[in-house]
């Protein structure tokens, strides 16, 4: 399987602060059709997973525009731009390419 | 607006069986497709089960093959997990989530408490 790891797994953030969440894979997410399929979700607490970034950078409808995803291969990041109090949870990327898909551990963003 | 909703969840003795059940609305179902995510208590998110828009194809993870089936009904635009042989190691809140890959949308996920 393809391992998903994330850095760091905790994140203190101070409000209206950038933040960044990196994530490497064990292996290219480059898939035989051009496409890299690298998601980034988030999961408030008491909350089911939201999904963010889709295909590395692609910011799903309704996300705010502080969230951007980038990366290519095996190496990717989450930034926010300027953390709000509305940003405090759990991130996760996840890999689409090769199953099964596999998330990573998690990190865990709070306020300062 | 897309609606999954999970049912069946429960507390199950270990090698016990149950059904879970994935009401979707809101979206054409035998488009897409779907798949089921747990996530075990205060741990992170992992894929279970896959099944493809017509149910012609199926994948699971290593953990649960042989063990656990996916199925659907797109006449009742219904996504099915049935699952068998559960340890504790399968207590976790089953999440059904749209495809393709990266789930889009999640429900709000049932509870299976695998306990003597």
């Amino acid at each position: 399987d393809v391992v998903m790891t994330q850095s760091p797994l905790s994140l203190p953030v101070t409000l209206g602060q950038p933040a960044s969440i990196s994530c490497w894979s064990s292996q290219s997410l480059v898939d035989s059709d051009g496409s890299t399929y690298l998601a980034w979700f988030q999961q408030r607490p008491g909350q089911s997973p939201r999904r963010l970034i889709y295909k590395v950078s692609n910011r799903d409808s309704g996300v705010p525009d502080r969230f951007s995803g980038s990366g290519s291969g095996t190496d990717f990041t989450l930034k926010i731009s300027r953390v709000e109090a509305e940003d405090v949870g759990l991130y996760y990327c996840m890999q689409g390419t090769h199953w099964p898909y596999t998330f990573g551990q998690g990190t865990k963003l709070e306020i300062k | 607006e897309v609606q999954l909703v999970e049912s069946g969840g429960g507390l199950v003795q270990p090698g016990g069986s149950l059904r879970l059940s994935c009401a979707a609305s809101g979206f054409i179902f035998s488009n897409y497709p779907m798949h089921w995510v747990r996530q075990a208590p205060g741990t992170g998110l992992e894929y279970v089960s896959t099944i493809t828009s017509d149910g012609g194809n199926t994948y699971y993870t290593n953990s649960v093959r042989g063990r656990f089936t996916v199925s659907r009904d797109n006449f009742k635009n219904t996504l099915y997990l049935q699952m068998g042989s559960l340890s504790t190691e399968d207590t976790a809140v089953y999440y059904c989530a749209r495809g393709p890959r990266a789930a889009d949308y999640w429900g709000q996920g049932t509870l299976v408490t695998v306990s003597s």
